[in-house]
């Protein structure tokens, strides 16, 4: 299937400090959506992008879909503890009905 | 709104035998059910894709006659891992996407956690 790559793999930062993570593929995508998994649990939908240029925000949360259509990033500001979980990258190529996920960042907040 | 339910939420089979998972959409219809596999620290590795009332479409390298999918209603999907052998261990998503809304509209369950012994 189709492989997208997330980078960071994990990350260690302090409680308030801002997170970036992003995500790229080697196709042309019409739809990305980033998600945050916590352990055990299946993931949840935090932004959905679907027009290139797109910024988007959902409170503290911020995600841009790349003007070439290939890559997508999720800022996180002024990060909490509650921030703690996986986030994964997802997006759905034009005429398809699935989505594929990047591989994941693991986000660890320090109080 | 917009649950997806799974179960069982953990189940433990011994090797050769086989385990039905349910994916059920709790309050909405779901034409068009995901199933997804994960490892540990690992990504969702989409499985197939279940359409009610037809042939479910597998992803390459994802064997259709070991993992089963039967979508014979708008709000139930099973995952049939036959004859399980401890490589089939793993966490199982499911996710459905209710009819007639927008092709991101994918809500995920909890997931099901198979260990073969």
């Amino acid at each position: 299937g189709q492989q997208l790559n997330q980078s960071p793999q994990s990350m260690f930062i302090q409680e308030g400090e801002d997170v970036s993570m992003n995500c790229t593929s080697s196709s042309i995508f019409n739809t990305w959506l980033w998600y945050k998994q916590d352990p055990g649990e299946g993931p949840v939908l935090l932004i959905a992008l679907y027009k290139a240029g797109e910024l988007t925000s959902n409170g503290r949360l911020t995600a841009q879909f790349g003007i070439t259509r290939k890559d997508s990033f999720l800022n996180i500001s002024a990060s909490i503890p509650s921030d703690v979980g996986i986030y994964f990258c997802a997006g759905q190529e034009f005429g398809f009905n699935k989505f594929y996920f990047g591989s994941g960042t693991k986000l660890n907040v320090k109080p | 709104g917009a649950v997806v339910s799974q179960h069982p939420s953990r189940v433990i089979c011994k090797s050769g035998t086989s385990v039905k998972i349910e994916c059920r959409s709790l309050d909405f219809q779901a034409t068009t059910m995901f199933w997804y596999r994960q490892f540990p620290k690992k990504s969702l590795m989409l499985m197939a894709t279940s359409n009610e009332g037809s042939k479910a479409t597998y992803e390459q390298g994802v064997e259709k006659d070991k993992f089963l999918i039967n979508h014979a209603s708008l709000t139930l999907s099973t995952l049939t891992v036959t004859s399980a052998h401890p490589e089939d261990s793993s966490f199982y998503i499911c996710s459905a996407r209710a009819t007639g809304g927008l092709s991101y509209e994918q809500y995920f369950g909890p997931g099901t956690r198979l260990t073969v012994t």
